[in-house]
């Protein structure tokens, strides 16, 4: 069956650094991939979106990575800030316009 | 500033009694879906409108159905909540074609089933 695999353990990291997480999947072939912020309590938002013939995408201090052949997509925060504190949500979609997404990571900037 | 919104941000109600969540748009997009999230799990479609077009997901129970009269205003009926219907229930829009698909998303109801 299709699987989209978040680490379920928060990511907790320092001021500064920068945070990568991590997004595989299996038995998916998608056109496109999605990640979202979600803040607890809140729906969460859209930050960048990935095809599948694109390896890489920037968008300030956030930067997302494709890699088809090991079914992976990394996300990157560099600079990282406590209000980049929230839990990050990846999304498949197979080039149908319904995304599926996976259950997020929790990603907890310290000062 | 054109957004999705939920209405009430919280909902309790009794075991079986019927309850109505409301979902309006400013966007005029073309698609609506309907999610639940329970607790540290992926939000899960329930189902979506393509214009005035219904999709269930095939798993959705009997027990949820949905309503959009117009663009602009979507419905979700629980007929008779049980205590695992208690979730976060997500209204997004998208338009339809687009060059990115990119959804938007309301703040929720979070629903509390006594």
């Amino acid at each position: 069956s299709q699987k989209i695999e978040q680490n379920s353990e928060a990511l907790n990291i320092q001021e500064g650094k920068t945070a990568t997480l991590t997004c595989n999947y299996t038995n998916y072939s998608p056109a496109y991939l999605q990640w979202y912020r979600q803040d607890p309590g809140r729906g969460p938002v859209f930050l960048l979106l990935i095809r599948e013939n694109e390896k890489e995408k920037r968008k300030e201090r956030l930067k997302v990575t494709f890699d088809t052949t090991l079914k992976q997509s990394l996300f990157h925060i560099t600079a990282s800030q406590p209000a980049d504190s929230a839990t990050y949500l990846c999304a498949l979609s197979r080039g149908s316009y319904i995304p599926t997404f996976g259950r997020g990571t929790s990603l907890i900037v310290h000062p | 500033d054109a957004m999705v919104i939920q209405n009430p941000r919280y909902q309790v109600t009794q075991f079986g009694k019927p309850v109505t969540l409301s979902c309006s748009q400013t966007l005029n997009h073309n698609v609506m879906y309907w999610y639940q999230q329970k607790s540290s799990q992926a939000p899960k479609l329930l189902f979506h409108y393509y214009d005035k077009d219904f999709n269930n997901e095939a798993d959705t129970p009997d027990n949820f159905q949905s309503r959009r009269p117009n663009t602009s205003f979507c419905f979700l009926d629980i007929r008779s909540p049980g205590l695992g219907d208690a979730a976060m229930y997500l209204c997004a829009t998208s338009s339809i074609p687009e060059r990115e698909e990119k959804l938007f998303f309301g703040s929720g109801t979070q629903l509390s089933v006594l």
